[in-house]
């Protein structure tokens, strides 16, 4: 059974930098084709995609938030790593992770139950 | 970037009968569309891949449809728990993946 789940802080200040973390089982990331993915929700909004890291560890973002965004993946822990520097409180939203099979089979499925950000003095 | 465009933004059917989505994208995406399903609180779920392919465990009442620009997602008799938002997701030209706005289904 193929499960992820979200990790990281409830509250953030605005200017702090957010580190998520999607930990997952049920598949391997060093798989041909494998990725792991972030979209996060604000309330109330629709899905907005971040990022993506794949078997090959190569990345790729959002260009608007490009430069706001890092994704790395730790192997042996079986977790991908999010962070996003600069937090505004238009950032609060809630943090999904998703797997994606295959390049060409890019769809999200499954998905972690999400993680809700909070970005507040 | 492609554009997805959902409609309508809220869908009122009633129990037992059958309701009909549209996504719409800014230029041909092939077959290259996921429709994902959200209940309150709760993530995504993937319904239809591959615009008319229903994922694992999905019943049979929802079906996919369309190729290019225009899909449709069909619930026949709809059922309580089918009451949630739908979104579509275009898989064909990325990054960036991009999604629709949603369509909320209400109870009539």
């Amino acid at each position: 059974q193929v499960t992820l789940r979200e990790s990281g802080p409830a509250l953030v200040k605005p200017t702090q930098t957010l580190t998520l973390t999607c930990t997952f089982s049920g598949f391997s990331l060093s798989t041909s084709g494998m990725c792991v993915s972030w979209i996060r929700q604000p309330p109330g909004k629709a899905l907005e995609w971040l990022a993506l890291i794949d078997w090959d560890e190569d990345t790729y973002y959002n260009t608007s938030l490009k430069t706001r965004l890092t994704i790395s993946k730790d192997p042996s822990k079986n977790q991908v790593v999010l962070t996003m520097t600069n937090m505004d409180p238009v950032d609060t939203a809630t943090y999904y992770c998703a797997r994606i099979r295959s390049w060409s089979d890019a769809w999200f499925d499954p998905w972690g139950q999400g993680t809700l950000v909070t970005v507040s003095s | 970037e492609i554009v997805m465009t959902q409609s309508p933004a809220t869908l009122s059917v009633s129990p037992g009968e059958r309701a009909t989505l549209s996504c719409r994208a800014s230029q041909s995406i092939s077959s290259n569309l996921a429709w994902y399903q959200q209940k309150p609180g709760q993530a995504p779920r993937l319904l239809i891949y591959g615009a008319s392919t229903r994922a694992a465990g999905i019943p049979a009442r929802f079906s996919g449809s369309g190729s290019g620009t225009e899909f449709t997602l069909t619930i026949g008799s709809l059922q309580s728990e089918d009451f949630a938002v739908y979104y579509c997701q275009q898989y064909d030209n990325w990054p960036p993946f991009t999604f629709g706005q949603g369509t909320r289904l209400e109870i009539k």
